[in-house]
């Protein structure tokens, strides 16, 4: 079945540690994206790929980084400067512009 | 930078009502607009993708209309189900989405 898979569904580190959250398609889509969401907003952009070797900021990206060496993977890393890294994390991925966005699952980042 | 807001946060009806849910957004210039739905601790799933270019799409009890020039959108359930209970996101493509806070949905038995 073709889809998107975040790994893990929970994470849980101590303030300080830097941690990767990984997503990968199998979908042959170009573009991915990362959100944040937390309780009571919508899902803010962190990150987001439409082409392998290139990535663009959203509008939180302090505190993260990103990778695209591959079209499939996608992962994001949450440094220790992200002041209150704790949320629900989500990636996604689209063909293209014009066309739909699909969702991963999601990961929970508890950090204490 | 776009703006995307919902209204109501938060709605409880009825089951068989059908109701309407909104969505604004401040810069018309969009590629799309997708409505999606989220239950709790769970990703989001595509319910209707409309082009700039469309005025509505309809999938099922749902359907989806798009004023652009207005910056609205609407999206229509049909005859509401206990089964529609989720958080409703409506999200705005300007070469990357934008979404809103969404709005809860109850349905009652």
């Amino acid at each position: 079945d073709g889809g998107i898979t975040q790994s893990p569904k929970y994470l849980f580190r101590k303030e300080g540690q830097n941690v990767t959250l990984s997503c990968e398609q199998n979908l042959n889509h170009d573009a991915m994206y990362w959100y944040r969401q937390d309780p009571g907003q919508g899902l803010r952009l962190i990150y987001y790929s439409q082409i392998v070797n290139d990535f663009q900021k959203g509008d939180i990206a302090e505190g993260y980084s990103v990778s695209r060496e591959k079209k499939e993977s996608f992962p994001l890393t949450v440094t220790s400067a992200q002041k209150n890294p704790t949320a629900f994390y989500l990636c996604a991925s689209s063909p293209g512009l014009n066309s739909p966005l699909h969702f991963g699952n999601g990961t929970r980042l508890t950090v204490t | 930078k776009q703006e995307v807001t919902q209204i109501p946060a938060a709605l409880s009806v009825p089951e068989g009502e059908n109701l309407v849910l909104n969505c604004s957004f401040t810069d018309s210039a969009i590629y799309n607009l997708q409505w999606f739905r989220q239950d709790p601790g769970k990703g989001l799933t595509s319910l209707l993708l409309i082009q700039s270019s469309q005025r509505e799409q309809t999938s099922g009890r749902l359907n989806a209309s798009l004023d652009k020039s207005s910056g609205r959108s609407t999206l229509y359930i049909a005859a509401s189900q206990p089964g529609d209970s989720a958080t409703y996101l409506c999200a705005v493509n300007n070469n990357d989405m934008r979404f809103g806070a969404g709005t809860r949905l109850t349905v009652k038995p």
